[in-house]
This record gives structure tokens, sequence and C-alpha cells, in this order.
């Protein structure tokens, strides 16, 4: 156990809706990282939050957006789904911002099907 | 973007095998990492390594940083069943503000008992 929790495990939606993945980091870390998987593209970096701020964007696509919440919670929104969109995502935690070393403990995904 | 050029895609070993992958980059990195994922859960840091020519251990498993900061490689020894799942190496370069991983593509390795 990561220390990670990511909700739902599972979803299932159809195309054009809007979903929200969420994430609670390991207690004390104020990084939060989100990452898509799929099968072709692996994993791909989406966007970083520190203790409630932006700090790094990576693929985002503009129909995404994430926050993290005071109590260092994360949300990511997906809206306008589209078929490609269907994918593993994955939070991940780390203690440090602009210190990271790299380790990031990662949550068990939640697995995003758009029908 | 930094691209990682992570080998072989794919690993069919005999259990007591030992198994080697490697990750290669056209930039340079500071860090270096490894991790494992296993079917249904998320990455797992296997060995995290911070200098040029670092080689650290971690059971059977030994990674090299490697001296040109451009690739690495993972090692693993006398393979078990559980020893099956992905393994995506990472590299991370600090600078700025950025300090996004890099992951490979993974080498799913699959171990005959």
């Amino acid at each position: 156990d990561s220390g990670v929790t990511q909700t739902p495990k599972h979803l299932i939606t159809a195309t054009g809706q809007r979903v929200t993945l969420r994430c609670s980091p390991r207690s004390g870390d104020l990084s939060v990282y989100w990452y898509q998987q799929s099968l072709d593209q692996g994993l791909q970096f989406l966007i970083q939050y520190y203790n409630g701020e932006e700090r790094a964007k990576g693929n985002i696509l503009e129909r995404f957006s994430a926050q993290q919440f005071p109590d260092l919670h994360s949300e990511l929104n997906l809206s306008s789904l589209e078929l490609g969109d269907s994918a593993l995502y994955f939070c991940a935690s780390s203690k440090a911002g602009t210190g990271s070393t790299g380790e990031l403990f990662f949550g068990e995904g939640s697995r995003l099907t758009v029908l | 973007g930094q691209q990682l050029n992570q080998s072989p895609q794919s690993m069919f070993i005999q259990e007591g095998e030992d198994v080697s992958m490697n990750c290669t980059s056209s930039s340079i990195f500071n860090t270096w990492l490894w991790y494992k994922q296993d079917p249904g859960e998320g990455p797992v840091l296997l060995i995290a390594l911070y200098k040029a020519g670092e080689l650290t251990s971690n059971g059977r498993l030994t990674a090299q940083f490697g001296i040109t900061r451009k690739d690495s490689f993972l090692n693993i020894s006398a393979s078990i069943p559980s020893d099956v799942g992905i393994y995506f190496c990472a590299g991370q370069r600090r600078g700025g503000s950025n300090y996004k991983l890099t992951f490979g593509k993974g080498t799913l390795l699959t171990v005959n008992p």
C-alpha cells in the first residue's frame, strides 16, 4: 500500500461526458502528480501541483483540468470525453516540490472507459 | 520533448535466469529511476540513481547510472515468478521549475516457472 488513494477505481462513461477523478496523497506529501497510461503511449505526465499551486505542466489537453485543495487532495477533471481518453489515470505524490528527487508514490489508478 | 528508449519491449524467460534491460536518451538526466508495475497496481519505485557511474543494488536487482548520463540499465538476477510485471525507467532533469519525470514505455517481463 503506497498510501496514495484514488477514486473511483473504475469508471465507464459516454463520449461528450465529464468525469472527476480524485486523489488523496500520502500523509505529509505536498506534491501531487497526474499521469495518463495508455497501451501505446506508456506513462504520460499530465500535471503537477505543489501545496495547492500548479508547478509543472505536461501533455495535458485543454479539455482536462486539475486542482489541489487546501487539504492537499487533488482532482482531475476530464470533459468532452472522447474514445481516445480511455486509459488508466494515475495519481502520485512526493514530499518535495522544486527539490523533487523523482521518487514518487503512485496510487492504484482510475481506469476510465469511454464508450 | 525528451524521449526515453527502453528495451527490450518484452521478455519471456525461465525462472532462475538473469534479466537485463536498459534505457537510453538523447538528453542528459540528473537522476535515473527504475519502477515496477504489477498487474492492476500503480508503479512502485525499485531503485533511484543520482550520480553518473553509480551502481546500486536492491536485493536481486542492480541498476547503473551511465557515465554519459544518457543511459541506465537494470539487471535482475535469478528471476522468480513474482518478478513478472512491467519495468519502467524514468529520467529526471533538474532545471528551473521543471522537475517532471520522463518515463520509458516499459519492459514487460514474463517469467515461466
